[in-house]
């Protein structure tokens, strides 16, 4: 079975910072997905990335990028210039790459503050 | 495009009542899955529908859950008799094709007194 830790349940950061979370997982598969999914307070959660394990390079969107690395089992989210709005609580999530078996497993979350 | 939508958005009620938990995914995903997050905890899987079957029902906790996707567009998941631990955040999400990204619903807060 997967298991997916965030060992950090809170954290704060000044306004225009930049902030890491941290996310380790357990698997024995080779083929996977990794997500990082944030839930504002507004509740509806929404995908922030997404990182593919057959591929080295780590994956961006605008100021979220990811650092993947695949043999310790870690996929750390980097905030850059943080903004008000990215106040939220923020999942890891694992998925097999196996057809009929596409199941998230989440982290407890960490719940990311951002101080104005 | 109208999202995944989930109805109520909170439910309180008594032990040993039944409560039914609606879900209407993105129109066109034949995905729907229901996940379910105690307290503080994780966000753990209870199931996964393609169309109208069960793909995976591995996560459900017991036989007081029962989840249905009549016709391949909403679904339900049925508490009955729900217990105090039941309480948590359901949440619904959806996906075109499988392995696709998952959208979310707001998800159901649901109190058991």
């Amino acid at each position: 079975a997967q298991t997916v830790t965030q060992s950090q349940p809170e954290m704060s950061v000044q306004e225009a910072e930049t902030v890491t979370l941290s996310c380790t997982y357990d698997t024995s598969e080779n083929n996977y997905y990794l997500f990082w999914y944030k839930q504002p307070p507004s509740r509806q959660m929404i995908l922030v990335i997404r990182q593919e394990a057959y591929k080295q390079q780590n994956a961006t969107e605008n100021r979220f990028s990811v650092n993947f690395q695949k043999a310790a089992k870690s996929f750390s989210l980097k905030i850059s210039d943080s903004q008000l709005g990215d106040t939220a609580m923020y999942f890891c999530a694992f998925m097999k790459l196996i057809f009929g078996n596409e199941k998230l497993t989440f982290g407890t979350g960490t719940r990311l503050t951002i101080i104005p | 495009e109208a999202g995944v939508t989930q109805f109520p958005s909170h439910s309180v009620i008594e032990k040993g009542q039944t409560v039914t938990l609606r879900c209407d995914p993105i129109s066109g995903h034949d995905n729907l899955y229901w996940y379910r997050r105690v307290m503080g905890k994780e966000i753990k899987f209870l199931l996964h529908f393609v169309k109208e079957s069960k793909q995976d029902e591995s996560g459900m906790p017991n036989n007081r859950f029962l989840a249905e996707r009549t016709g391949g567009t909403y679904s339900t998941l049925k508490v009955q008799p729900a217990e105090l631990e039941d309480s948590g955040v359901y949440f619904c999400a959806s996906s075109q094709e499988q392995g696709d990204e998952q959208y979310f619903g707001p998800g159901t807060r649901l109190t058991v007194t």
